[in-house]
């Protein structure tokens, strides 16, 4: 079975500064996807970024990037210019997608608080 | 395009009524999934579907009942409730492709008493 483990309950950053959010997984499989959602206050989840697999390149999205380890099972997310507005509960998501695997399930993290000081 | 409607937003149980959380969503997608959110334990898959007629079980499956009769819609029923079951629930959907996001409900913060 997947796992995928946040180790940082909770972080803070300075506004403006650049943080960065650990996320470890563990698979046997060798297609999927990852994903980090954000939850803010309001409880919606809203997807920030994802990853295929299969891709070296490491996934960029405006102010947020992914370093993607993929032999070493690793996935962080880099804020930079960091800005009140991404304070927030953020977590990592795995998703197979490979046969009877792809069945829309995702596997998530048990997040990370994000603080960000004015 | 409404996305995912789930409803009710909050919700008061005494311990051994039963109530049923609604997902309904308007864009098609195979893939619907039911989970609950606890503090440090991040998002846990109940149960999930792969299209109309067909569920299977997640992680935390125990005391509670889903049905796809419908594309559209994707019901979770609380047979008994139990003080255990207070929690946050999302309803999600997504397509079958992989790389496409998944889309949650507003969620329902549900309280046991």
């Amino acid at each position: 079975a997947q796992t995928v483990t946040q180790s940082q309950p909770e972080m803070s950053v300075q506004e403006a500064e650049t943080v960065t959010l650990s996320c470890t997984y563990d698979t046997s499989e060798s297609d999927y996807y990852l994903f980090w959602y954000k939850q803010p206050p309001s409880r919606q989840m809203i997807l920030v970024i994802r990853q295929e697999a299969y891709k070296q390149q490491n996934a960029t999205e405006n102010r947020f990037s992914v370093n993607f380890q993929k032999a070493a099972k690793s996935f962080s997310l880099k804020i930079s210019d960091s800005q009140l507005g991404d304070a927030a509960m953020y977590f990592c998501a795995y998703r197979s997608y490979h046969g009877s695997s792809n069945t829309g399930k995702l596997i998530f993290g048990q997040g990370t608080t994000l603080q960000v000081k004015p | 395009n409404a996305g995912v409607t789930q409803t009710p937003k909050f919700q008061v149980l005494k311990t051994g009524q039963s109530m049923t959380l609604q997902c309904a969503q308007d864009m098609n997608h195979e893939y619907m999934s039911w989970y609950r959110q606890d503090p440090g334990m991040g998002l846990r898959l109940i149960h999930y579907s792969v299209g109309a007629g067909i569920t299977d079980q997640g992680e935390v499956p125990n005391g509670y009942n889903v049905s796809r009769s419908t594309t559209e819609d994707f019901p979770l029923r609380l047979l008994s409730a139990a003080p255990s079951q207070t929690s946050v629930y999302f309803c999600a959907s997504s397509l079958r492709q992989g790389h496409t996001e998944a889309f949650f409900g507003q969620g329902t913060r549900l309280t046991v008493v």
